[in-house]
């Protein structure tokens, strides 16, 4: 089991586009979270997917949105992109069933850069 | 509003000292508290949490509802500590507040 696998790795965009970042779930997780992590700082709560729904959000923009499919992967989507969108954005995902403290396991990220 | 700090940037230390990393949060309800960690070039990833009570790696915390404060102790830092750490809290849902994290350097 690969764990938590998040694509592309990188990659570069320019201001006023919009990015498509993907997280495929750790074999057996249901529920998929999404962070951003900017330079220096902790990551932040984006939101969070379970059964293909929004079920969370944090403090973040409707220019962030996001998807869940039916095999449990999701996609963060932003639109209208920033300079400072610019971060690293985490997938986490965990096992719905047995409660809150079923450990998050997170990916590897994908570091977006706006121009 | 809910706040992790973790006030220490970074923390040097030499091989068999002893190590604490604060953390102090801001909540009034009673949360959950953990430690992740983020080794060099590799993903993050949970060290423990609270409500374990276990040691992990040697490393220990105890959660002080008095004092608001989760630190990360170890009696003996090894280099293979050297790590970033984060502090995070939640409260019956999923979203992690994280701290801003402390960089742990261990010389030999």
């Amino acid at each position: 089991d690969a764990g938590v696998t998040q694509s592309p790795t990188h990659l570069i965009k320019t201001r006023g586009q919009q990015v498509t970042l993907r997280c495929s779930p750790k074999s057996g997780h249901d529920t998929v979270s999404w962070y951003q992590q900017a330079l220096g700082q902790g990551p932040q709560f984006i939101f969070q997917y379970y059964e293909e729904e929004e079920r969370q959000r944090g403090n973040f923009p409707d220019r962030f949105s996001g998807h869940q499919f039916p095999n449990y992967s999701s996609e963060l989507n932003v639109n209208a992109l920033l300079l400072g969108d610019s971060a690293l954005y985490l997938c986490a995902s965990r096992v719905a069933s047995g409660g809150l403290r079923y450990e998050q396991y997170f990916g590897p990220g994908t570091r977006l850069t706006v121009t | 509003a809910q706040r992790v700090t973790q006030p220490e940037k970074l923390l040097s230390v030499f091989k068999g000292a002893p190590v604490e990393l604060k953390c102090n949060y801001s909540y009034s309800g009673s949360p959950e508290l953990f430690w992740y960690v983020q080794y060099s070039r590799q993903r993050l990833q949970l060290l423990l949490r609270h409500i374990s009570r276990e040691s992990i790696k040697g490393f220990t915390a105890d959660l002080n509802k008095g004092e608001t404060s989760f630190h990360l102790k170890k009696p003996f830092a090894q280099e293979e500590d050297s790590a970033m750490y984060y502090c995070a809290l939640t409260y019956n849902t999923d979203k992690l507040i994280f701290g801003t994290g402390t960089r742990l350097q261990v010389f030999p």
